[in-house]
């Protein structure tokens, strides 16, 4: 089983719609997660870090299932500029590294 | 300007030969990493270095070999290039040695072709 593992998409919607992705990871003991961004031949960037309670940035929300070992984004009203690739990431089995997932392609389309 | 930066951008070099990546970070950051980034997207990591020294060495070749004269700089060098090398080589840094409690800056990439 992959340490982090994410539906690979791509999720085409239209503008102003709303889009959530889901990604599992395998290590129970992970303390860190987080969710970043790459544009297509770009480099990675942070997005937000999801926090235990759940957490929200704009038209973002992380949440964390502990219980289920997984964590959500939500893209409320999509717009154009969203479309990129959206890669997990959690603290990996020796917790001192971190440990990406191959990433959802978000296609917006209008 | 830029926080973390690499040279060169692309890179197209024939099989067996020797090749080096070089990075820079004007952040201030205390730790920096290379990670691989193969054609199905994966974006793995190679090493990591805190203020100059080696801490994490995953199961890389050895081959490639990174060096840090100091702590804004970590180079990596990679000898008997092979065809499986090609892919985006990205550099990056984080003011936390683990990486966990802060952000990870990347650098722009590397994109490596070996024919």
């Amino acid at each position: 089983r992959k340490e982090v593992e994410q539906d690979p998409g791509p999720f085409n919607v239209p503008e102003g719609a709303t889009v959530a992705f889901n990604c599992t990871y395998s290590n129970s003991a992970s303390q860190s997660f987080f969710w970043y961004r790459q544009d297509c031949r770009k480099e990675p960037k942070l997005l937000m870090s999801v926090y235990s309670s759940g957490n929200e940035d704009g038209r973002f929300t992380a949440q964390l299932n502990r219980a289920s070992q997984y964590i959500s984004l939500l893209i409320r009203d999509s717009k154009l500029s969203d479309s990129a690739t959206y890669l997990c990431v959690v603290n990996g089995e020796y917790g001192n590294k971190l440990v990406f997932g191959a990433g959802t392609i978000l296609r917006v389309k209008s | 300007d830029t926080a973390v930066s690499q040279t060169p951008k692309y890179l197209v070099t024939q099989m067996g030969n020797d090749k080096s990546i070089k990075c820079e970070q004007n952040l201030g950051h205390d730790t920096m990493y290379w990670y691989k980034q193969d054609s199905k997207k994966f974006l793995k990591i190679m090493f990591s270095y805190n203020n100059k020294e080696l801490i994490i060495n995953e199961t890389v070749p050895n081959r490639f070999s990174p060096k840090s004269p100091d702590k804004a700089h970590l180079n990596l060098h990679i000898n008997s290039l092979e065809l499986g090398d090609s892919a985006v080589y990205f550099c990056a840094s984080s003011q936390d040695p683990t990486g966990l409690g802060n952000t990870q800056y990347f650098g722009p990439g590397t994109r490596l072709l070996v024919l």
